[in-house]
Protein backbone atom coordinates (compact mmCIF):
# COMPACT_ATOMS: atom_id res chain seq x y z
CA UNK A 1 0.00 0.00 0.00
CA UNK A 2 1.47 3.74 -0.98
CA UNK A 3 0.41 4.71 2.34
CA UNK A 4 -1.99 7.89 3.16
CA UNK A 5 -2.00 10.05 0.47
CA UNK A 6 -2.65 13.89 0.54
CA UNK A 7 -2.93 16.76 -2.40
CA UNK A 8 -1.94 18.83 -3.14
CA UNK A 9 0.97 18.84 -0.73
CA UNK A 10 1.71 22.88 -0.84
CA UNK A 11 -1.65 25.33 -1.79
CA UNK A 12 -1.17 29.09 -1.61
CA UNK A 13 -4.72 30.54 -2.28
CA UNK A 14 -5.77 34.59 -1.53
CA UNK A 15 -7.95 35.47 1.61
CA UNK A 16 -11.52 34.41 0.90
CA UNK A 17 -11.06 31.85 -1.73
CA UNK A 18 -12.30 28.13 -1.11
CA UNK A 19 -9.81 25.85 -0.31
CA UNK A 20 -10.02 21.99 -0.57
CA UNK A 21 -7.96 19.68 0.40
CA UNK A 22 -8.17 15.84 0.18
CA UNK A 23 -7.27 12.70 1.53
CA UNK A 24 -6.87 8.99 0.35
CA UNK A 25 -6.63 6.90 3.44
CA UNK A 26 -4.83 3.26 3.80
CA UNK A 27 -7.08 0.21 2.07
CA UNK A 28 -8.67 -1.37 4.95
CA UNK A 29 -8.75 1.72 7.21
CA UNK A 30 -11.72 2.29 9.02
CA UNK A 31 -11.31 5.72 10.81
CA UNK A 32 -9.86 8.77 9.07
CA UNK A 33 -8.74 11.95 11.00
CA UNK A 34 -8.25 15.41 9.73
CA UNK A 35 -5.21 17.43 11.88
CA UNK A 36 -4.01 20.77 11.43
CA UNK A 37 -0.55 21.35 12.67
CA UNK A 38 0.91 25.49 13.72
CA UNK A 39 3.36 26.74 15.78
CA UNK A 40 1.92 28.16 18.26
CA UNK A 41 -0.92 25.79 19.02
CA UNK A 42 0.64 22.05 18.08
CA UNK A 43 -1.03 19.34 16.33
CA UNK A 44 -4.68 19.71 16.25
CA UNK A 45 -7.38 17.13 15.78
CA UNK A 46 -10.18 19.03 13.49
CA UNK A 47 -12.84 15.53 12.73
CA UNK A 48 -12.44 12.38 12.85
CA UNK A 49 -14.61 9.34 10.73
CA UNK A 50 -15.82 5.91 11.36
CA UNK A 51 -16.35 3.84 8.53
CA UNK A 52 -17.48 7.30 6.45
CA UNK A 53 -19.37 8.71 8.86
CA UNK A 54 -17.82 11.84 11.16
CA UNK A 55 -17.77 10.90 14.87
CA UNK A 56 -16.18 14.23 16.16
CA UNK A 57 -15.97 17.51 14.31
CA UNK A 58 -15.58 19.23 18.11
CA UNK A 59 -12.30 20.25 16.93
CA UNK A 60 -13.43 22.41 13.90
CA UNK A 61 -12.70 25.95 14.90
CA UNK A 62 -16.02 27.36 12.91
CA UNK A 63 -18.44 27.41 10.41
CA UNK A 64 -16.27 28.09 7.46
CA UNK A 65 -14.52 24.67 7.79
CA UNK A 66 -16.46 21.11 6.89
CA UNK A 67 -15.52 17.73 6.29
CA UNK A 68 -16.95 15.26 4.36
CA UNK A 69 -16.15 11.57 3.19
CA UNK A 70 -18.24 9.64 0.52
CA UNK A 71 -16.74 6.37 0.42
CA UNK A 72 -14.17 4.50 2.42
CA UNK A 73 -11.69 5.77 0.00
CA UNK A 74 -11.88 9.19 0.17
CA UNK A 75 -12.12 11.90 2.04
CA UNK A 76 -12.29 16.02 1.45
CA UNK A 77 -11.45 18.78 4.10
CA UNK A 78 -12.73 22.24 2.69
CA UNK A 79 -12.62 25.98 4.08
CA UNK A 80 -14.81 28.59 2.09
CA UNK A 81 -13.82 31.47 2.37
CA UNK A 82 -10.31 31.33 3.93
CA UNK A 83 -8.50 32.99 5.76
CA UNK A 84 -4.45 34.28 6.64
CA UNK A 85 -4.75 32.57 10.11
CA UNK A 86 -6.02 29.18 8.42
CA UNK A 87 -2.41 29.02 7.48
CA UNK A 88 -0.76 25.58 8.63
CA UNK A 89 0.07 22.24 7.68
CA UNK A 90 -2.76 19.87 7.27
CA UNK A 91 -2.41 15.97 8.09
CA UNK A 92 -4.95 13.51 7.46
CA UNK A 93 -4.15 9.91 9.09
CA UNK A 94 -5.98 6.73 8.80
CA UNK A 95 -6.00 3.25 11.34
CA UNK A 96 -8.08 0.10 11.68
CA UNK A 97 -9.51 -0.38 15.57
CA UNK A 98 -7.06 0.29 18.38
CA UNK A 99 -4.08 -0.24 16.03
CA UNK A 100 -1.72 2.83 14.99
CA UNK A 101 -2.40 5.61 13.35
CA UNK A 102 -0.63 6.35 10.01
CA UNK A 103 -0.15 9.94 8.67
CA UNK A 104 -0.21 11.39 5.26
CA UNK A 105 2.76 13.81 4.29
CA UNK A 106 0.56 16.57 4.52
CA UNK A 107 -0.69 19.35 2.93
CA UNK A 108 1.09 22.68 3.47
CA UNK A 109 -1.63 25.65 3.31
CA UNK A 110 -0.31 29.43 2.95
CA UNK A 111 -3.30 32.49 3.10
CA UNK A 112 -1.99 35.62 1.60
CA UNK B 1 -9.11 14.07 29.94
CA UNK B 2 -5.64 12.84 29.55
CA UNK B 3 -2.56 14.67 30.23
CA UNK B 4 0.41 14.11 28.33
CA UNK B 5 3.59 15.48 29.73
CA UNK B 6 7.01 15.08 27.57
CA UNK B 7 10.29 15.70 28.66
CA UNK B 8 13.03 17.15 27.98
CA UNK B 9 11.39 19.71 25.79
CA UNK B 10 14.40 20.14 23.81
CA UNK B 11 18.03 18.11 23.60
CA UNK B 12 21.14 18.51 21.86
CA UNK B 13 23.33 15.64 21.16
CA UNK B 14 26.68 15.15 20.00
CA UNK B 15 26.74 12.17 16.97
CA UNK B 16 27.52 8.59 18.68
CA UNK B 17 25.77 10.03 21.79
CA UNK B 18 22.66 7.63 23.15
CA UNK B 19 19.68 9.62 24.54
CA UNK B 20 16.23 8.57 27.14
CA UNK B 21 12.82 10.62 25.98
CA UNK B 22 10.32 10.19 28.82
CA UNK B 23 5.98 10.30 28.32
CA UNK B 24 3.84 10.36 30.88
CA UNK B 25 0.33 10.11 31.04
CA UNK B 26 -2.36 11.21 33.50
CA UNK B 27 -4.86 7.83 33.15
CA UNK B 28 -5.13 4.38 31.35
CA UNK B 29 -4.77 4.31 28.06
CA UNK B 30 -5.96 1.97 24.81
CA UNK B 31 -3.14 3.12 22.39
CA UNK B 32 0.55 4.79 22.43
CA UNK B 33 2.16 6.06 19.42
CA UNK B 34 5.79 7.62 19.30
CA UNK B 35 6.37 9.26 16.46
CA UNK B 36 9.45 11.35 14.74
CA UNK B 37 8.26 14.35 12.81
CA UNK B 38 12.08 15.27 10.50
CA UNK B 39 12.80 18.13 9.43
CA UNK B 40 10.77 18.20 6.49
CA UNK B 41 7.95 17.92 8.32
CA UNK B 42 6.97 14.40 7.94
CA UNK B 43 5.45 12.02 10.70
CA UNK B 44 6.70 8.97 10.87
CA UNK B 45 5.72 6.14 13.48
CA UNK B 46 8.48 5.14 15.10
CA UNK B 47 6.53 2.56 17.70
CA UNK B 48 2.73 1.47 18.72
CA UNK B 49 3.54 0.43 22.50
CA UNK B 50 0.00 0.20 24.44
CA UNK B 51 2.94 -1.85 26.97
CA UNK B 52 5.73 -3.58 26.94
CA UNK B 53 9.07 -3.48 25.39
CA UNK B 54 10.01 -3.10 21.49
CA UNK B 55 13.29 -2.27 19.46
CA UNK B 56 13.92 -1.33 16.17
CA UNK B 57 17.68 -0.91 15.16
CA UNK B 58 18.82 1.87 17.52
CA UNK B 59 15.46 2.95 18.34
CA UNK B 60 13.86 1.14 21.60
CA UNK B 61 10.78 1.85 23.56
CA UNK B 62 8.95 0.87 26.76
CA UNK B 63 6.02 1.53 28.49
CA UNK B 64 4.92 0.62 31.98
CA UNK B 65 1.47 1.50 31.64
CA UNK B 66 1.00 0.87 35.41
CA UNK B 67 3.03 3.55 36.23
CA UNK B 68 1.90 5.41 33.34
CA UNK B 69 4.69 6.40 31.46
CA UNK B 70 6.98 5.22 28.38
CA UNK B 71 10.46 5.92 27.55
CA UNK B 72 11.63 6.31 24.00
CA UNK B 73 16.08 5.31 23.70
CA UNK B 74 18.19 6.03 20.93
CA UNK B 75 21.48 4.74 20.79
CA UNK B 76 24.55 5.83 19.01
CA UNK B 77 22.46 9.17 17.57
CA UNK B 78 22.90 9.86 13.93
CA UNK B 79 22.08 13.61 12.45
CA UNK B 80 18.80 11.86 10.69
CA UNK B 81 17.64 11.54 13.82
CA UNK B 82 17.03 15.40 14.40
CA UNK B 83 13.66 16.55 14.33
CA UNK B 84 10.72 16.64 17.15
CA UNK B 85 9.69 13.27 18.91
CA UNK B 86 5.70 13.27 19.83
CA UNK B 87 4.02 10.85 22.59
CA UNK B 88 -0.04 10.20 21.73
CA UNK B 89 -1.99 8.36 23.71
CA UNK B 90 -5.85 7.24 23.22
CA UNK B 91 -7.74 6.93 26.48
CA UNK B 92 -9.33 3.84 27.68
CA UNK B 93 -13.26 3.86 26.56
CA UNK B 94 -15.05 4.79 22.92
CA UNK B 95 -13.39 7.93 21.65
CA UNK B 96 -10.68 7.61 18.98
CA UNK B 97 -8.36 10.48 19.58
CA UNK B 98 -5.13 10.87 19.97
CA UNK B 99 -3.47 13.09 22.83
CA UNK B 100 -0.42 14.43 21.66
CA UNK B 101 2.35 15.71 24.03
CA UNK B 102 3.98 18.96 23.06
CA UNK B 103 7.34 16.91 21.61
CA UNK B 104 10.79 16.71 22.65
CA UNK B 105 12.85 18.88 20.04
CA UNK B 106 16.23 16.91 19.43
CA UNK B 107 19.16 18.41 17.50
CA UNK B 108 22.17 15.74 16.79
CA UNK B 109 25.08 17.76 15.70
CA UNK B 110 27.79 15.98 13.30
Amino acid sequence: DAGVIQSPRHEVTEMGQEVTLRCKPISGHDYLFWYRQTMMRGLELLIYFNNNVPIDDSGMPEDRFSAKMPNASFSTLKIQPSEPRDSAVYFCASRTGFFEAFFGQGTRLTVV
Amino acid sequence: GIQVEQSPPDLILQEGANSTLRCNFSDSVNNLQWFHQNPWGQLINLFYIPSGTKQNGRLSATTVATERYSLLYISSSQTTDSGVYFCAVEGAGNNRKLIWGLGTSLAVNP
